[in-house]
Parts: C-alpha cells; structure tokens; sequence
C-alpha cells in the first residue's frame, strides 16, 4: 500500500516548457487535490476533483490544468511555464467526497512526497 | 485578510520545554480544526483535530480552540528533538476545502 506517489520527485524547466505532474492514489479515494507549497505562504490549493470526473479550481488556479483520468490518477498541467511556478508541489488524496455514501466530516487529506519544481 | 493567519515562527526551543503553536481564523462558522505535521522535504500529515470548542489530548499533544476569540492552538509537553518540523493549521472549508495557515517551523535543540 504506496498511499500517495507522485513523479517526477524534482524537474528544471526553462521559461515556456510545458510539463505534466503525475499522482496516483492506491486507498480508493473519492476526492484528489493539488497544492503549492511557497515560503511563508502555506499549503495553497490549485485544483481539485471531488469524484472522477469532475475538476474544480482552487485558490490559486491560473497558469495550471488538470485532468482525473480516473478515480487513482489526477494530473496538473503546466502549459507554459514561468518562473513564479517554481514551488513544492503536493498532491493529497481524500475519502470525502464521491457521488454517493457517507461523507467523512472532517476531511482528512493525504498527501504526497511532492515535486520540486524550478523554472529558470 | 486571509482566512487562516499562523505566527510563522521559526520557532527554536531546549529539549523538554512546553511549545505553544497558534492560529487565528476568521469565519465564525469553521467546525473543524486541524494540525498537520511536516518533516524537511516530506508532504504533510495529519497529527490531530478537533471539532467545536475544547481540547483534545493525544499524548504529549493538545489541540484547542477557543471559538469565542477564534483561536486554535497546539501544545507539545516535553518537548523531543524528534519534534522538529514544520507545523500547519487547517480548517476545514465547506465540503471540500482545507485552508491552511503559513506554517511554523519548530526547531527542538537537544
């Protein structure tokens, strides 16, 4: 049982480049999210997908897209990379969530090991 | 103002003592409260949470909330160097959604 995994574990881009984020969840999760990590700035949320299927944007969404390719698999897309992406990206799964069933009440999220990503 | 605001810290302390970790929210309607932990270069994990007002023990820790003054806090008791890391408050926002404050990064120094 991996729990979370995400790849690559740290990537150089050049100013443009387009790169995709890779996570996958074994824990048969409803929800999955995507985060970025700056200095002083706490965990901020960028995308997220309460059931396969279904994506909606976060706090801070410009700049990204995301795909749920299916219930253990959820990509972030960076189209055209800038230097203000450069951040730790964590990806954490949920059983909140889904189409049906019961709701955890507090949400607990897993997450992760994280991308490091700069762009130069 | 942010929803969640954290004393940053870096917060460095001697091996046993008491460690205090404080958040502020806004929305009087947040029920539920979370701590998460993060060692250097791993992602988070959840250390404990609470609902509504009060305390909750695990251990050497204790979360509050003191929803009058909407106020979260983490208590360490003897503190270990095992201890140092970086931790984040977390509300729990609608459905979906966790906020999360800056982070305080903890320093235990044996």
């Amino acid at each position: 049982n991996a729990g979370v995994t995400q790849t690559p574990k740290f990537q150089v881009l050049k100013t443009g480049q387009s790169m995709t984020l890779q996570c996958a969840q074994d824990m048969n999760h409803n929800s999955m999210y995507w985060y970025r990590q700056d200095p002083g700035m706490g965990l901020r949320l960028i995308y997220y997908s309460a059931s396969e299927g279904t994506t909606d944007k976060g706090e801070v969404p410009n700049g990204y897209n995301v795909s749920r390719l299916n219930k253990r698999e959820f990509s972030l897309r960076l189209e055209s990379a800038a230097p203000s992406q450069t951040s730790v990206y964590f990806c954490a799964s949920s059983s909140h969530g889904g189409t049906s069933g019961r709701q955890s009440s507090y949400n607990e999220q897993f997450f992760g090991p994280g991308t490091r990503l700069t762009v130069l | 103002q942010k929803e969640v605001e954290q004393d940053p810290g870096p917060l460095s302390v001697p091996e046993g003592a008491i460690v205090s970790l404080n958040c502020t929210y806004s929305n009087s309607a947040f029920q539920y409260f979370m701590w998460y932990r993060q060692y250097s270069r791993k992602g988070p994990e959840l250390l404990m949470y609470t609902y509504s007002s009060g305390n909750k023990e695990d251990g050497r820790f204790t979360a509050q909330v003191d929803k009058s003054s909407k106020y979260i806090s983490l208590f360490i008791r003897d503190s270990q160097p095992s201890d140092s890391a970086t931790y984040l408050c977390a509300i729990v926002q609608g459905a979906q959604k966790l906020v999360f404050g800056q982070g305080t990064r903890l320093t235990i120094n044996p």
